[in-house]
């Protein structure tokens, strides 16, 4: 079956410009989670959503950056007046149940590279 | 969660067996010793997961020390296919409703199988 689709694959801005960055979540997961992968770095947590509710942003670096997922399956991460040190892979995840009572695996997209210049 | 420590590299020969070891010392009783490998320009990919049993799927084994403290994930037959950066995570799994159970992740280990 199909898994997690991100779009683009690559996405070049220059400085202060706002990017959007997409998550296709598996076909009827429940949690979606946004991940920052600086180079030669593991990647680190942003952001959870619960279906359309969004129940942990503490990991969003600034309230430069703003994700939502209003109808509960695609997500959108949104970066404004983006700076230098944006410059990362941003990774989306989904797993088929609520993180609570699940003990489920999350399944990765492959990410977004995303390039400020 | 309870951090993890890996060594940062290791290779092995093609054809025999990898074991990559990982220490995770402060692990709670709640907390599940999870696999996940990257291979360059791709997401993570999960391998496997444990609490306390010893656990086998397609891809690999995972034994869990009897105390908990460390964890030896096991490719029995390494390809070229599986270089790759390992990451040994434990996550708390239950707990209240709507809970987040994120990923933290470390530097992991980089495996290197050599022809």
């Amino acid at each position: 079956g199909a898994g997690v689709s991100q779009s683009p694959r690559y996405k070049v801005a220059k400085r202060g410009q706002d990017v959007a960055l997409r998550c296709d979540p598996i076909s009827g997961h429940v949690s979606l989670f946004w991940y920052q992968q600086a180079l030669g770095q593991g990647p680190e947590f942003l952001t959870y959503f619960q279906n359309e509710a969004q129940l942990d942003k503490s990991g969003l670096p600034s309230d430069r950056f703003f994700a939502e997922r209003p109808e509960g399956s695609v997500s959108t991460l949104k970066i404004q007046r983006t700076q230098q040190e944006d410059s990362a892979v941003y990774l989306c995840a989904s797993s088929l149940g609520p993180q609570g009572y699940s003990n489920q695996p999350q399944h990765f997209g492959d990410g977004t590279r995303l390039s400020i210049l | 969660d309870a951090k993890t420590t890996q060594p940062p590299s290791m290779d092995c020969a093609e054809g025999r067996a990898a074991n990559l070891p990982c220490n995770h010392s402060t692990i709670s009783g709640n907390e599940y010793v999870y696999w996940y490998r990257q291979i360059h320009s791709q997401g993570p990919q999960y391998i496997i997961h444990g609490l306390k049993n010893n656990e086998t799927n397609e891809m690999a084994s995972l034994i869990i020390t009897e105390d908990r403290k460390s964890s030896t994930l096991i490719l029995p037959h390494a390809t070229l296919r599986d270089t790759a950066v390992y990451y040994c995570i434990v996550r708390v799994a239950g707990g209240s409703f709507g809970a987040n159970s994120k990923l933290t992740f470390g530097k992991g280990i980089t495996l290197s199988v050599r022809p």
